[in-house]
């Protein structure tokens, strides 16, 4: 059972922004370590956001990401068939004294 | 830039131990963490533990069993993670991931290529 929750599935249409979810954003999870990943079929996570809302050099500025409350959330603008992949936030948990990541979500471009 | 390098592929029997071994290049800091991280087949991502290559010292998550270790080389900038007494379940992709913080705050981090443990008998 992940620590944190992410809905299992997302989609939409090319063009249109999606929005993933990651809850669970606790007192003893530090919001200035999460992060999400892009994993493609078959590769390496693919690093997207760290700190929740900065984006490494080479990320299209298409993908942002945010928090509110005990929720983060991964923003996909001008979707495209290339984001169809499982993205996965991540976070340090200063109780567990561990790294913890949701269970993932798929994202389908229909 | 920083680019991580893992060890080949292994198969191994139940009961058996594998040394899976890691090592970053370029613009590294000199104090940073390296962090394991493994995926069973289609399941999700799972953090093992870290190390510290510099002073050697570990945190490992408590879903992970005890025969785990990691282990440091000085000398060659070389982290090894050791599973001991390897089951079905421990067959998995295990990710080498260089940060600059324990806490992954900060900064990227990068992802080495991974390495795949099998155990088969």
């Amino acid at each position: 059972q992940s620590v944190l929750a992410q809905p299992p599935s997302a989609s939409g249409t090319p063009g249109q922004r999606v929005t993933i979810s990651c809850s669970g954003i606790t007192s003893n999870i530090g919001s200035h370590t999460l992060t999400w990943y892009q994993q493609l079929p078959g590769t390496t996570p693919k690093l997207l956001i760290y700190s929740a809302n900065q984006r490494p050099s080479g990320v299209p500025d298409r993908f942002s990401g945010s928090l509110s409350g005990t929720s983060a959330s991964l923003a996909i603008s001008g979707l495209q068939s290339e984001d169809e992949a499982d993205y996965y936030c991540a976070a340090w948990n200063d109780r567990l004294n561990a790294r913890v990541f949701g269970g993932g979500t798929t994202l389908t471009v229909l | 830039q920083v680019q991580v390098e893992q060890s080949g592929a292994e198969v191994e029997k139940p009961g058996a131990s594998v040394k899976l071994s890691c090592k970053a290049f370029g613009d590294t800091f000199t104090d940073h963490w390296i962090h394991w991280v493994r995926q069973a087949p289609a399941q999700g991502l799972e953090w093992v533990g870290m190390i510290n290559p510099s002073l050697g010292s570990t945190t490992f998550s408590q879903r992970v069993p005890g025969r785990v270790a990691l282990t440091r080389d000085p000398s060659t900038s070389t982290v090894y993670l050791h599973l001991y007494s390897l089951r079905s379940e421990d067959t998995a992709m295990y990710y080498c991931v260089y940060s600059k913080n324990s806490d992954n705050s900060g900064a990227p981090d990068y992802w080495g290529p991974g390495t795949l443990v099998t155990v088969s008998s």
